[in-house]
């Protein structure tokens, strides 16, 4: 049983540049769910997707956007970045909704606006 | 508006010792509570939780308190050993639409186990 994976692990962009973030959720589960762990932070929510649909969302912009596939991977999209956007990012998976046990995280890929 | 606190920023015990985590909430519609524990350079991974309804849950070594009056949990570690020195999360779970959760973190407490 594979767990959550992400890529990349680092990126770098400079400011106003658009980025694509992916993730592999843990087998058998059809959710995932993305965070923002800023530096000294605790992971904040940005949505999740289920069945290729986003049905909940904190409290980001509309530049920050994302897909769910078939195969229940999924993709966050970052439209102009700013420099406040470099932060860590933690996709998470689970089986039809967070539950009682929580997600399975990923290791996070590291953003760095410049 | 920081709906989950965590206010100690870090933690020393000494191995062999019970390790003690506060959080507290403001929100009374959390239904369900969760410690993870975080790795340099690797993903939260879940640890216990506990729900709403209960006062108590423990899992071997592990053991959370939740005391709704005062809205504030804790995490008890006993005994304490040095592979326990991480950064752990205290995260509380909210319906956020239609089947939808999400889980809203407090800022962490690294906890050290000195040998």
């Amino acid at each position: 049983e594979t767990g959550v994976t992400q890529s990349p692990t680092h990126l770098i962009k400079t400011r106003g540049q658009q980025v694509t973030l992916r993730c592999s959720s843990q087998s058998g589960h059809n959710t995932v769910s993305w965070y923002q762990q800023a530096l000294g932070q605790g992971p904040q929510f940005i949505f999740q997707y289920y069945r290729e649909e986003e049905n909940g969302r904190g409290n980001f912009p509309p530049r920050f956007s994302g897909l769910q596939f078939p195969n229940y991977s999924s993709e966050l999209n970052v439209n102009a970045l700013e420099l406040d956007d470099s932060a860590l990012y933690l996709c998470a998976s689970s089986l039809g909704g967070v539950g009682n046990y929580g997600y399975t995280f990923g290791s996070g890929t590291r953003l760095t606006v410049v | 508006d920081q709906q989950v606190k965590q206010n100690s920023p870090s933690l020393s015990v000494q191995e062999g010792r019970i390790s003690i985590l506060n959080c507290d909430y403001t929100n009374s519609m959390f239904d369900y509570f969760l410690w993870y524990k975080k790795y340099p350079a690797e993903g939260p991974t879940f640890l216990i939780s506990i729900s709403s309804i209960k006062d108590k849950n423990e899992d071997g070594r592990f053991t959370v308190f939740l005391n709704k009056s005062a809205k504030h949990l804790s995490l008890h570690i006993v005994p304490s050993q040095p592979g326990d020195s991480a950064v752990y999360f205290c995260a509380a779970k909210l319906r956020s639409g239609a089947g939808s959760y999400q889980l809203t973190f407090g800022k962490g407490t690294k906890l050290s186990v000195i040998p």
